[in-house]
């Protein structure tokens, strides 16, 4: 069954302090794993997006890694900001000759602390 | 170009009653997904058209109903409102590739039922 979880499912912080998310999934077969920030009231947005044979990839503050060995994924947030406080959502596509299947996981709710 | 935009942003509905909630995607997408939100369930797929088909379909009931049209604007529906249905209602576009999985979402409608 394809499947995405998130831990931990909440978290708070103080501002200027780093934080992981992370990813785990079961999804074959694998295309792509992307994450997404949504601030509360808001639509998701793309912040990174990795293909199987990517391991890291930054955005600014954000750096996105990929271990395709164990299906997981972790999203580093360096230095957080008060604006970094929003649900970081992986997401996960498995695509096969005919049709693309995307696959969210339930998110992590992050709260950064003045 | 301009994002996906949704209409209304909000909305007060009383159980019983029915609304209809507008989506029109990314220029030259045409791919329309609709997702329900609430808090602690994450999003949750409906239903997806491609071209006026409907070409993948979530677990809801049969009261969420979606459409699409020739310029590939898309409605959904939800008839005879209960409680449980009060929530961020968001519609993603994706462009004319089938197996593309990059969706834009717009900034949702906060459905009320009182």
């Amino acid at each position: 069954k394809n499947q995405v979880e998130q831990s931990p499912q909440s978290l708070i912080i103080l501002e200027g302090k780093n934080c992981t998310l992370q990813c785990n999934y079961t999804v074959s077969p694998f295309s792509n794993l992307r994450w997404y920030k949504q601030d509360t009231g808001r639509g998701p947005v793309s912040l990174t997006i990795m293909t199987f044979s990517e391991n890291t990839k930054s955005n600014g503050r954000y750096t996105a890694t990929l271990d395709a060995d164990t299906k997981q994924s972790s999203l580093h947030i360096t230095a957080s900001q008060l604006s970094d406080s929003a649900s970081y959502i992986c997401v996960v596509s498995a695509v096969d000759s005919s049709a693309s299947k995307i696959i969210f996981g339930s998110g992590t709710r992050l709260s950064i602390r003045p | 170009k301009a994002g996906v935009t949704q209409t209304p942003r909000y909305l007060i509905k009383t159980r019983g009653q029915q609304v209809t909630l507008s989506c029109s995607p990314i220029s030259g997408h045409r791919s329309v997904s609709w997702y329900q939100q609430t808090p602690g369930q994450g999003l949750q797929f409906l239903f997806e058209y491609f071209s006026e088909t409907q070409r993948n379909k979530g677990n809801f009931p049969g009261r969420f109903s979606g459409r699409q049209f020739s310029n590939s604007r898309s409605e959904m529906n939800v008839s005879t409102l209960e409680l449980g249905d009060s929530a961020l209602y968001l519609c993603a576009s994706r462009d004319r590739d089938p197996r593309s999985n990059e969706q834009f979402f717009g900034p949702g409608t906060r459905l009320t039922v009182l």
